[in-house]
Formats: structure tokens, C-alpha cells, sequence
């Protein structure tokens, strides 16, 4: 199911700033992509899906390259609220078939400083 | 609350001892899902069933852990004979047929601590 690969952080930011994540996969074949959210001691959130026409919802914009099978999110205007673990997530599996399952990257921790 | 709901949240045993989960998923989705997270790592995919059948298993997955969906509904993980390397948080999800490789919808998991 290969690997998904985030730098870990943390990353320490001034609130109002603007901060990118990126992450790399490695399996080619991987067709369904999202950023998930996990803030300390609970279960992953879905942040958003991210699509090769990259989307935007608010303050929150993700891309992908599947070329370089990478991934990015942009944070802009960070609040307080924003500190999390982003997590960048793959599904490796397969649209017409059975295969489905998520692989996670290990999250890069975010820490908004007001 | 109608998400996915998991039982029980904190589970701490003796090393060596069995321990079952239980995972309800939100109604009317039919894949079910196992993860497992260790501590600053992110979550590992375990297993999948659609409706009762079992579609996916990891090698992470060895023969002390065993996951049912009999009726195709709620789900049980069961681990045999703990072991210390087994502490983790285990995460259930789920989803509704026909949303692809869409979302999945995670419970809050049950932390496990094995001594």
C-alpha cells in the first residue's frame, strides 16, 4: 500500500500567518487524496478532499500534482483553532474493484502562537 | 449522536489477556474499517468489511486479532493474548456504499493500554 510522507514539525506560527503543508506519496496508482485533522487525543476529521484542479473551502486551499505525486495545503489568516495535527491521507484503493483502504502520512504538527 | 460510535473508550489490561472492541457504524453505511494508532505516528489501516464480508486484512493484522461484522452491522475486534506492543488507540470508520473512495467517518476510538 506504500508510504505517505509529511514532514512531522512542528511548526511553530504567528496567528494571522500563512503556513504550507506538503506531503509525497509514493504509489502512482493512488486515485483518492484528502487532508484530515486530528486534534490532540481524538479521532481523525476529515479537513478536505483534494482534487488534480485544486480546491479551496475558506481559508484552506489543497493541491495535487500527480506527477510529482505530491501534496500541498495552504493555511491562510491561521486562528488559534487551527493548531492540530494535519493529516495527509491516500486511498490506495480501487474505484471499480473491492481494494479500499486509507494510508495516513504521520502528520505534521501545527501550533498557531498568538 | 448518530456518528460512528465505539465501546468501550479506555480499556486497560494485564498482558496476555483477551479484549474485545466493539465499533457501531453510522446506520445504513455498509464498509466498516480498523485502523490502529500509536503514539506520533498516524493511523495504520487493519481491515475492511463490506456488509459481513471481510474484504481487506493487513499484515499487521496477525492471528492474536480477529475482527466480525456477522450481521453487517456492528463490528468486534478482538485481540488474543496482549501484548505490550499492542497498546495503541484502535479508530473505527465507516461509509455509505456507493461514495467510491470517498470520506471515511471515524469513531473516537477506544485506547488500549496492555501492563
Amino acid at each position: 500500500r506504500k508510504e505517505v510522507e509529511q514532514d512531522p514539525g512542528p511548526f511553530n506560527v504567528p496567528e494571522g500567518a500563512t503556513v504550507a503543508f506538503n506531503c509525497t506519496y509514493s504509489n502512482s496508482a493512488s486515485q483518492s487524496f484528502f487532508w484530515y485533522r486530528q486534534d490532540c487525543r481524538k479521532e481523525p476529521k476529515l479537513l478536505m478532499s483534494v482534487y488534480s484542479s485544486g480546491n479551496e473551502d475558506g481559508r484552506f486551499t489543497a493541491q495535487l500534482n500527480r506527477a510529482s505525486q505530491y501534496i500541498s495545503l495552504l493555511i491562510r489568516d491561521s486562528k488559534l483553532s487551527d493548531s492540530a495535527t494535519y493529516l495527509c491521507v491516500v486511498n490506495w484503493g480501487d474505484s471499480g474493484g473491492g481494494a479500499d483502504g486509507l494510508t495516513f502520512g504521520k502528520g505534521t504538527h501545527l501550533i498557531i502562537q498568538p | 449522536d448518530t456518528g460512528v460510535s465505539q465501546d468501550p473508550r479506555h480499556k486497560i489490561t494485564k498482558r496476555g489477556q483477551n479484549v474485545t472492541f466493539r465499533c457501531d457504524p453510522i446506520s445504513e453505511h455498509n464498509r466498516l474499517y480498523w485502523y490502529r494508532q500509536t503514539l506520533g505516528q498516524g493511523p495504520e489501516f487493519l481491515t475492511y468489511f463490506q456488509n459481513e464480508a471481510q474484504l481487506e486484512k493487513s499484515r499487521l493484522l496477525s492471528d492474536r486479532f480477529s475482527a466480525e461484522r456477522p450481521k453487517g452491522s456492528f463490528s468486534t475486534l478482538e485481540i488474543q493474548r496482549t501484548e505490550q506492543g499492542d497498546s495503541a488507540m484502535y479508530l473505527c470508520a465507516s461509509k455509505p456504499e456507493g461514495s467510491g473512495l470517498g470520506e471515511q467517518f471515524f469513531g473516537p476510538g477506544t485506547r488500549l493500554t496492555v501492563l
